[in-house]
């Protein structure tokens, strides 16, 4: 069975300063690989996904993911954080399309002035 | 273009009262659909699935059903809510030609 980890269940960061989300995966094949954002309240929004080809993926918002086969890892990252980037991410694994997903614990990150 | 809806937004509960959770989705046809749920603080369970009018799988056991009278309908009920049903309930679908799921905006329910 899939599974996704998220190491950090907290990550404070100052504004302007660069962002660093870890995923980790637990899957044989080669997975569909996501990062959802969720603000307080609100559903989840997708930033950005992987699922073949270029190994760097661009989302919304500034966002980047890179996908490592080797070290079974998705990290997500933004040069930059904005105050209104403060939310929690979730990284999540499917086997195929429009198939059911694993999510992670999620790592909700502040951001400081 | 697609959307999804939740009804209602919040919802405040006594424990051992039922309980009707809504789903539905706009402009498309036979998706698959997804409940969640969010407790306090963790992330995100999934509850249940359907490929299909009528069929539901149930990923965890627990004091919840599924239903979905309708395609593009998505109901998740309870006979009588425990204390530990709180949370934010998440709908959601997919299908075969979009690889991602997209989330409705969730149900605060809070049983008291």
């Amino acid at each position: 069975a899939q599974s996704v980890t998220q190491p950090d269940i907290h990550i404070t960061v100052s504004e302007g300063a660069s962002l660093e989300l870890r995923c980790n995966y637990s899957y044989g094949a080669t997975p569909y690989l996501f990062w959802y954002v969720q603000s307080p309240g609100q559903g989840l929004q997708l930033l950005l996904k992987y699922f073949s080809g270029d190994t760097l993926v661009q989302g919304i918002k500034g966002f980047e993911a890179e996908f490592k086969r080797s070290q079974s890892s998705f990290n997500l990252r933004k040069p930059s954080v904005h105050w209104s980037d403060a939310a929690e991410y979730f990284c999540a694994v499917g086997k195929a399309a429009g198939n059911k997903l694993t999510f992670g614990g999620g790592t909700r990150v502040l951001v400081k002035p | 273009s697609q959307t999804i809806h939740q009804w209602p937004a919040t919802l405040v509960q006594p424990v051992g009262s039922p309980l009707s959770l809504e789903c539905t989705v706009e402009g498309t046809s036979n998706p698959n659909l997804y409940w969640y749920r969010q407790a306090a603080g963790r992330g995100l369970q999934l509850l249940f699935y359907s490929v299909g009018i009528g069929q539901i799988s149930s990923e965890v056991p627990q004091n919840l059903s599924a239903s979905r009278p309708q395609d593009r309908q998505f109901i998740l009920s309870s006979k009588k809510l425990l204390l530990s049903d709180s949370g934010f309930y998440l709908c959601a679908w997919n299908q075969l030609s979009y690889n991602e799921q997209f989330f409705g905006p969730g149900t605060r329910l809070t049983v008291l």
